[in-house]
Parts: C-alpha cells; sequence; structure tokens
C-alpha cells in the first residue's frame, strides 16, 4: 500500500499565475477528501468526493478554486489566479466509506503552497 | 460557536506525567469521533478512534467520550518527549460523510 501520493510537495508561484495540486488515493478508497491547513484557520475541509462525484464544495473558499475527480485514481485540485492568502499547506485525504466511520482518513504528505 | 473547539496550547507536561487533551463539539447527533496527531511539518495521524460512551485504551492512550456532555478527551500516560506534538480532535458529521477537525492543541513533554 503506497499510501496517499500528492505532488508537488512544495510549490512556489507568483501572484496571478495558475496552480495545480495532485492527489492518488489510495487504491480501493471510494472518498477522496482536499483539506488546506493553515495557522490561522486550521484544517479545513475545501470538498469532498464520493466514488468521483463531488459531495460537498461549501468549504471551497471562492470561484478561482476548483476540483475535479475525472477517475478513481486521480484529483486535482485548481487555483486561478493564485493569491498571496492562498498559501497554505494542502491535504489531499482518502478512505473506504465504509470503514471511514471506524478509521477515519489517510492523510497524504501535503503541497506547501506559497504564493509571493 | 466552532463546530470542534480545542484549547490551542501549548500544554507543557514533564516527561512521565499524564498529559490530558481535551475537545468539545457541537453536533450532537455525531457518532465517531477521532484522535490525530501531528508531527510539525508532517500530515496528520490517526492514532485514536471511538463511538460509544466510556473509555478505550490502546497502550500508553485512553479516549474518553462523553456524548451527553459532548465532550471527548485523549489521556496520555508515561509521556515522552517524542509525544510532543499537535493533536487534531476530529468529529464525523452525523448528516454526512465528511470530518471536522479542531483547530488542535500543541503539547510539549519537557524532560
Amino acid at each position: 500500500d503506497a499510501g496517499v501520493i500528492q505532488s508537488p510537495r512544495h510549490e512556489v508561484t507568483e501572484m496571478g499565475q495558475e496552480v495545480t495540486l495532485r492527489c492518488k488515493p489510495i487504491s480501493g478508497h471510494n472518498s477522496l477528501f482536499w483539506y488546506r491547513q493553515t495557522m490561522m484557520r486550521g484544517l479545513e475541509l475545501l470538498i469532498y468526493f464520493n466514488n468521483n462525484v463531488p459531495i460537498d464544495d461549501s468549504g471551497m473558499p471562492e470561484d478561482r478554486f476548483s476540483a475535479k475527480m475525472p477517475n478513481a485514481s486521480f484529483s486535482t485540485l485548481k487555483i486561478q489566479p493564485s493569491e498571496p492568502r492562498d498559501s497554505a499547506v494542502y491535504f489531499c485525504a482518502s478512505s473506504l466509506d465504509r470503514r471511514a466511520v471506524l478509521w477515519g482518513y489517510t492523510f497524504g504528505s501535503g503541497t506547501r503552497l506559497t504564493v509571493v | 460557536q466552532k463546530e470542534v473547539e480545542q484549547n490551542s496550547g501549548p500544554l507543557s507536561v514533564p516527561e512521565g506525567a499524564i498529559a490530558s487533551l481535551n475537545c468539545t463539539y457541537s453536533d450532537r447527533g455525531s457518532q465517531s469521533f477521532f484522535w490525530y496527531r501531528q508531527y510539525s511539518g508532517k500530515s496528520p495521524e490517526l492514532i485514536m478512534s471511538i463511538y460509544s460512551n466510556g473509555d478505550k485504551e490502546d497502550g500508553r492512550f485512553t479516549a474518553q467520550l462523553n456524548k451527553a456532555s459532548q465532550y471527548v478527551s485523549l489521556l496520555i500516560r508515561d509521556s515522552q518527549p517524542s509525544d510532543s506534538a499537535t493533536y487534531l480532535c476530529a468529529v464525523r458529521a452525523s448528516s454526512a460523510s465528511k470530518i471536522i477537525f479542531g483547530s488542535g492543541t500543541r503539547l510539549s513533554i519537557r524532560p
């Protein structure tokens, strides 16, 4: 089990540029979650998918953020245009839905995004 | 009112003592509760889960749940310097599959 794989690990970009974060969930997991973590706001849920379908995107801060899950093994979170206040660590997590009740989620290593 | 509330700390505990971490939640219908540990610069890792009122023990860790008071706690016995981390309380929403996290309590174990 390779775990949840995120790329890139670090991203530094200039304000106004497009940023794409990538996630490969654990094989067989059917739920995928994108979280953002900052010192001020802690760990915030942005969006989650179940069986590749977006279920709740109420945490997406604004229209500059979008997320897709074209298949069971891949998801992207895109920010366009990026702003300095988007600087944070972005985590992807996955779970097998029926097990999440008991075992919670498995997190990826995160992407540290810095927008200058 | 935040959905999941924790004291941000830092909580400083001498090595070998018991560390007590507390959490309250607002969704009375919540059924699943988790404690995650996060080392600086790392991702959260699950250390305990609890679903029924009472205590659940796993090694040096004990999770306590009181649904009537909407209160969850984590006790760490024989605290070690390696326990120094941020501890995140998490609650599974009653109406959905998502898990809501508290802001975390920073724990420091002093030798």
